[in-house]
Parts: C-alpha cells; sequence; structure tokens
C-alpha cells in the first residue's frame, strides 16, 4: 500500500466549476500537508500547506486536513482553464511523500 | 519563498556517458537539497538528501555510485548520473529547504534526462 494515496485522474470540469481533489494517507506519523501544482515539464509548485487537521483558504483555493479519517482534500472554486495542471498532494513527517498526482482538465 | 534555478533544462546524452545537474539556491542558503526523479504520468520519488558539507544519504535501491551528489557550497548541489542508460531517462527535479521555509519545499523547474 502506498503511504498516500491520489486518483490520478484525469478529471475533466466546464469552467467556473468546483473542482474537489483528494488524497488519503497510511502513515498516521505525517503532521504537515501539502498541495502542489505542477504544469507539464515544470517543477511543482506550492500551493498550500497545512498543519495537523483544519481548513485553510487561500483566495479560490482551500485547503482541508481530517487527521480522524487521513484524508486530504483541496477544492477550487471557480475554475479557470489556466488552473489544467497536475496536482499532487504530499504529506511530511520525517520526509516528503507525495501522491501520483492528479491531471485537471478545466474546459472553456 | 526561495527561488531555485535547476540547470539545464532538458538534455539528451549518449549511453555510457555522465551528466551533471546542478541545482541552485539563488536567495538564501541552503543546508539541505533533495533530489527527486519522476517518470512519465508517476509521482515525484524522492532519490537522495543532499547536506553541505557532508555525504549524501540515499533512498533505498537508489545506487549512490551511479547518482553522484555534491553539495560543496550552501547554494549549488549537484546531481551525477554516471554510465547513463536508457532507462535513466526520467525527470530530475530539486528542492530546497531551510528552517525559514517550514515544510514547504520550494522545487527547481527539472532538468528533463534522455539517453539514447
Amino acid at each position: 500500500q502506498k503511504e498516500v494515496e491520489q486518483d490520478p485522474g484525469p478529471l475533466s470540469v466546464p469552467e467556473g466549476a468546483i473542482v474537489s481533489l483528494n488524497c488519503t494517507y497510511s502513515n498516521s506519523a505525517f503532521q504537515y500537508f501539502m498541495w502542489y501544482r505542477q504544469y507539464s515539464r515544470k517543477g511543482p509548485e506550492l500551493l498550500m500547506y497545512t498543519y495537523s487537521s483544519g481548513n485553510k483558504e487561500d483566495g479560490r483555493f482551500t485547503a482541508q486536513v481530517d487527521k480522524s479519517s487521513k484524508y486530504i482534500s483541496l477544492f477550487i472554486r471557480d475554475s479557470q482553464p489556466s488552473d489544467s495542471a497536475t496536482y499532487l498532494c504530499a504529506a511530511y513527517g520525517n520526509k516528503l511523500v507525495f501522491g501520483a498526482g492528479t491531471i485537471l482538465r478545466v474546459k472553456s | 519563498g526561495a527561488v531555485v534555478s535547476q540547470h539545464p533544462s532538458w538534455v539528451i546524452c549518449k549511453s555510457g556517458t555522465s551528466v551533471k545537474i546542478e541545482c541552485r539556491s539563488l536567495d538564501f542558503q541552503a543546508t539541505t537539497m533533495f533530489w527527486y526523479r519522476q517518470f512519465p504520468k508517476q509521482s515525484l520519488m524522492l532519490m537522495a538528501t543532499s547536506n553541505e558539507g557532508s555525504k549524501a544519504t540515499y533512498e533505498q535501491g537508489v545506487e549512490k555510485d551511479k547518482f553522484l551528489i555534491n553539495h560543496a557550497s550552501l547554494t549549488l548541489s549537484t546531481l551525477t548520473v554516471t554510465s547513463a542508460h536508457p532507462e535513466d531517462s526520467s525527470f530530475y527535479i530539486c528542492s530546497v529547504d531551510g528552517p525559514q521555509l517550514g515544510y514547504g519545499y520550494t522545487f527547481g523547474s527539472g532538468t528533463r534526462l534522455t539517453v539514447v
């Protein structure tokens, strides 16, 4: 079993839709949780990180962590074509572990 | 956040040759840098942790004699792929961490290596 599981998609939505991206993890030692955005042939760009359980909001992006269910979510409101990318969840205990990444396509 | 520069962004080399990839932290001193490998449509896999002034720590299954890491200064780490083979073709990405970054690692733009 992978430490961080993520559905690779692709996920295709119309412009303006609310996007929900999700991951699960198995290691209870993980304390920090991140979401990265990666465009094709580029390095990952940090979008958000949270510590332990709770919500964090930044503009159109909201990250949620539920440690009781080991569930990580990223919501994107009013999605734009420029949001089309691969979204990687990651968790940190003593090293950073990535999910497989979900390919998101926002159609105009 | 930090600014990380990675060079080259793309390289093709012949099988059996060696290739060096540079990772520079442009605006702060990075005592620790990380090297990842990403195969197409797969996630990032940590290869090694590069520590300034000391030997790198390699993840299980990564050949340290094949992937030579040197972190000679607080702003530069290099990854050398020695005797490259086609199966080494991949996307290599570095990242940096420092106290002021917390756990939000900053990544370089990546290097696409193609071995022919």
